[in-house]
């Protein structure tokens, strides 16, 4: 069975600064990885994907994550936080095992900017 | 570029009615994804589509039903309104089982 941990329900940084955004997984088969930003009444945009290959990935907005195998982890990073970040961000898995396609969602975490 | 159309966006209902919505997939998607968000909660997978067929279930209850058109539309059609069926309702479309895009949901309210 596929799930998915974000261990903090909020996390607050300063404009400028690098942030930091935590997932970890768990997968029976491969994980196919993925981040989304949700803005208040607005639908999930895709952020970024883990499928295969480099561990880092880029993504759109200077997000980028890094894939760990060995800690079944999926941050979400980013060097220098913007307040036009500040939103609702979920981390989702997909397994290559099973055939199902759906995604199985993190309980997200609620980025804040402080300027 | 185009995105995941959904109508309506906001739909209020009292009890026991029915609703459908509506969802139109990027272009030249051939798959469908509902998925149901309560109140302060992640996304919940209900159901998908793939080349009009069904593809996998989730948590979708008994009095939901669904079904991808000719054209890749799909609708939920929803009987018998609970309370707790007041959620945000979200369609994404993706080309096979390529990355899912999101619409922007349908906010129903049951009275």
């Amino acid at each position: 069975a596929q799930s998915v941990a974000q261990p903090e329900d909020q996390v607050n940084v300063a404009e400028g600064n690098p942030l930091t955004v935590k997932c970890t997984y768990s997968v029976s088969g491969n994980p196919y990885l993925f981040w989304y930003v949700q803005y208040p009444n607005r639908g999930l945009q895709f952020l970024l994907k883990y499928i295969t290959g480099d561990n880092l990935v880029k993504g759109s907005y200077g997000f980028e994550a890094e894939f760990n195998k060995s800690q079944t982890s999926f941050h979400l990073k980013k060097p220098s936080a913007l307040v036009s970040d500040s939103a609702l961000y979920f981390c989702a898995v997909r397994d290559d095992k099973g055939g199902a396609n759906n995604l199985f969602f993190g309980t997200g975490t609620r980025l804040t900017v402080i300027p | 570029a185009a995105g995941v159309i959904q109508s309506p966006r906001h739909l209020i209902k009292e009890k026991r009615e029915t609703a459908t919505l509506k969802c139109y997939p990027i272009p030249r998607h051939d798959t469908v994804y509902w998925y149901q968000q309560g109140p302060g909660q992640d996304p919940q997978f209900l159901i998908s589509f793939y080349e009009k067929m069904q593809s996998d279930k989730g948590s979708i209850p008994d009095r939901f039903s669904a079904q991808q058109f000719s054209d890749y539309h799909s609708e939920l059609n929803m009987s018998s309104l609970e309370l707790g069926d007041s959620a945000l309702y979200f369609c994404a479309s993706s080309l096979a089982i390529d990355t899912q895009y999101f619409g922007p949901g349908t906010r129903l309210t049951v009275l």
